[in-house]
């Protein structure tokens, strides 16, 4: 089946630094992936979707400028947390849409998350 | 706004006996409805999808648009079930964005 790996799997940074976080589908091609952010026992929430070569799509409430996020590939995407502070430490999860068409078109293939913490 | 409600954050059920976890939905159009799972220590994974209408790992789920339901069951749990579960939907078919609810654990009892 599709994988998606992500990278790294727990970071540790000061507060005011940036942190980088990187979802790749391995096996296939992801025009679109999706950044979802995880609070302890809460559901996920989306953040943003990532399109590749565009521009990504905000989710109401979430900073663009504080999460910064990259698609220029079409397996890769790349999120930046920007001047992390202790309030955005969090379960950070990417998922990629797997691009062969039909039934398969509406699938999404999650990675295995990047736990951060700032101290 | 669509919004997708799992009632029950914790769910035990003996081994054997049969499983159902609840999912309601709230959005007027025609939703595709998803179940994940995530077993310990491992990625979310799509569980099924109502549009294929098949049974995964003995789980059936169906469409009630009467209902806003897609409740999975199970008639005899295994003890590899126990697991959290989540229900989750899309506005349309094609449109990738995934409302997740707040996701039900599921512990099987030997």
């Amino acid at each position: 089946g599709a994988v998606v790996s992500q990278h790294p799997s727990w970071v540790i940074c000061k507060s005011g630094t940036s942190v980088k976080i990187e979802c790749r589908s391995l096996d296939f091609q992801a025009t679109t992936m999706f950044w979802y952010r995880q609070f302890p026992k809460q559901s996920l929430m989306l953040m943003a979707t990532s399109n590749e070569g565009s521009k990504a799509t905000y989710e109401q409430g979430v900073e663009k400028d504080k999460f910064l996020i990259n698609h220029a590939s079409l397996t890769l995407s790349t999120l930046t947390v920007t001047s992390a502070h202790p309030e955005d430490s969090s379960f950070y999860i990417c998922s990629a849409r797997d691009l062969v068409g039909g039934l398969a078109k509406n699938i999404q293939y999650f990675g295995a998350g990047t736990r951060l913490s700032v101290l | 706004a669509q919004r997708v409600t799992q009632p029950e954050k914790l769910l035990s059920v003996f081994k054997g006996a049969p499983v159902e976890l609840k999912c309601n939905y709230s959005y007027s159009g025609s939703p595709e409805l998803f179940w994940y799972v995530q077993y310990s220590r491992q990625r979310l994974q799509l569980l099924l999808r109502h549009i294929s209408r098949e049974s995964i790992k003995g789980f059936t789920a169906d469409l009630n648009k009467g209902e806003t339901s897609f409740h999975l069951k199970k008639p005899f749990a295994q003890e590899e079930d126990s697991a959290m579960y989540y229900c989750a939907l899309s506005l349309n078919f094609g449109n990738e964005k995934l409302t997740f609810g707040t996701g039900t654990r599921l512990t099987i009892i030997p």
